[in-house]
């Protein structure tokens, strides 16, 4: 089964600094990665996803993430820190290939600090 | 993109009593859908897969008789929580996706569930 471990249960950063939010994959095959937002009580929204046709790939809200097959790395980063990213990210994976569920991550809460 | 609704948003409800929640998809057909739960500061954990006109698939642990899944629609799944518990409180979300290899899977706003 595929799975995804996030390094870091909290990053806190400063309003404009580089976010930097780590997500690492162990798959057998091509994985199909995914990083979603949840705000304080709500559900999750899709930030990006990584389906093998582009290894850099650019989502909403400024954010991008690059696919690294050498370091089975999917990290998500924004160059600018905004306030109101402030929320709680999590990576994830099919459990396997089809239609499957996904497979999460622990999560990492980020922390912008004016 | 898609949009995936639930209802109600939030509930209280008494020991005992049974809760229904609804997965809507709004704008695409849902040949699959997923129940998630929810605990403070954690991640989602499966529950259960529903696929429209069959039996949902349950996730080892899951009691699938404490959580009654119906996908009687392509645009309609439900999670009926029957005689609550307040160990049953929690954050219950849905996801659904129309199927393919490559599709995403668009998740509903969420429900606060709290048994007093």
């Amino acid at each position: 089964a595929q799975s995804v471990t996030q390094l870091g249960s909290h990053v806190s950063v400063s309003e404009g600094a580089l976010v930097l939010l780590r997500c690492n994959y162990s798959s057998s095959v091509p994985p199909y990665l995914f990083w979603y937002v949840q705000y304080p009580n709500q559900g999750l929204q899709l930030l990006l996803k990584y389906t093998s046709a582009a290894t850099l790939v650019k989502g909403i809200n400024g954010f991008e993430a690059e696919f690294k097959k050498s370091e089975t790395s999917f990290h998500l980063t924004k160059p600018s820190a905004h306030m109101s990213d402030a929320a709680e990210y999590f990576c994830a994976t099919y459990i396997s290939a089809g239609n499957t569920p996904l497979v999460f991550g622990k999560g990492t809460r980020l922390s912008v600090i004016a | 993109g898609a949009v995936v609704s639930q209802h109600p948003s939030r509930v209280i409800c008494k020991s005992g009593t049974s809760v229904k929640i609804e997965c809507r998809s709004l704008d695409f057909q849902a040949t699959t859908m997923f129940w998630y739960r929810q605990f403070p500061k954690q991640s989602l954990m499966l529950m259960a897969t529903s696929n429209e006109g069959s039996k949902a698939t349950y996730e080892q642990g899951v009691e699938k008789d404490k959580f009654l899944i119906n996908h009687a629609s392509l645009t309609l799944s439900t999670l009926t929580v029957t005689s609550a518990h307040p160990e049953d409180s929690s954050f219950y979300i849905c996801s659904a996706m129309s199927g393919g290899l490559t599709d995403t899977q668009y998740f509903g706003p969420g429900t606060r569930l709290t048994v007093l």
